[in-house]
């Protein structure tokens, strides 16, 4: 069936470091791949998303690209920021529309 | 952008209570809405989806009696809790999946938007 596999956090960086967050997944037909975000005590929010393969979505100053010789969706950016201290999470979207998540990755940046 | 209204945010309750949370979208149309729990760092777990008009669909291994859910209007889904125990306790959010595309308003059509979620603590 279809899922997702994440990179096991937490993640501690000091600011300005590269993140790269691991995901891959497993899927049967064509899914759409997401990342999204949640920062302390609120709902997730869309980061970036990817609808077919060698895809790259980017926002923000993340960047992932949909990887179907892989069957991976790694999160990357250059420069991290204090305020990109959250939890990161990994879904693939069926094509029956529902979403398989990570279990998430919690990043920390220090100043 | 496409807001997900999810109330109350934050609900106390004794054992045996029942609980209802909101979930609106307020700027689109959405047939379809996803109700998830979270455990403490965990990832989300789908538990129901909700369709305009019709019966949710549960997962396996969620009561549908104890979870009600009702999808009213195209705006507008509603869990409740019914006779909540400590167990029951959790973080739930919904989501809701737009209908049509609104691009100037940074609605894209079948991406789900999430309610920033309900902490319920049973007593």
């Amino acid at each position: 069936g279809d899922s997702v596999t994440q990179m096991e956090g937490p993640v501690t960086l000091s600011e300005e470091a590269f993140l790269t967050i691991n995901c891959t997944y497993t899927a049967t037909g064509y899914p759409s791949l997401f990342w999204y975000v949640q920062y302390p005590g609120e709902g997730l929010q869309l980061l970036l998303k990817a609808t077919k393969a060698d895809d790259k979505g980017s926002n923000k100053g993340f960047e992932a690209t949909y990887r179907k010789e892989t069957t991976s969706f790694h999160l990357e950016k250059g420069s991290v920021q204090v305020s990109d201290s959250a939890v990161y999470f990994c879904a693939l979207g069926s094509t029956l529309g529902r979403l398989y998540f990570g279990r998430g990755t919690q990043l920390t940046v220090w100043p | 952008g496409a807001v997900v209204s999810q109330h109350p945010s934050r609900v106390i309750c004794k054992s045996g209570t029942s609980v209802k949370i909101e979930c609106r979208s307020l700027d689109f149309q959405a047939t379809t809405m996803f109700w998830y729990r979270q455990f403490p760092k965990q990832s989300l777990m789908l538990m129901a989806t909700s369709n305009e008009g019709s019966k949710a669909t549960y997962e396996q291994g969620v009561e549908k009696d104890k979870f009600l859910i009702n999808h009213a209007s195209l705006t507008l889904s509603t869990l409740t809790v019914t006779s909540a125990h400590p167990e029951d306790s959790s973080f739930y959010i919904c989501s809701a999946r737009a209908v049509t595309e609104w691009t100037s308003g940074g609605v894209a059509k079948n991406i789900q938007y999430f309610g920033a979620g309900t902490r319920l603590s049973v007593l």
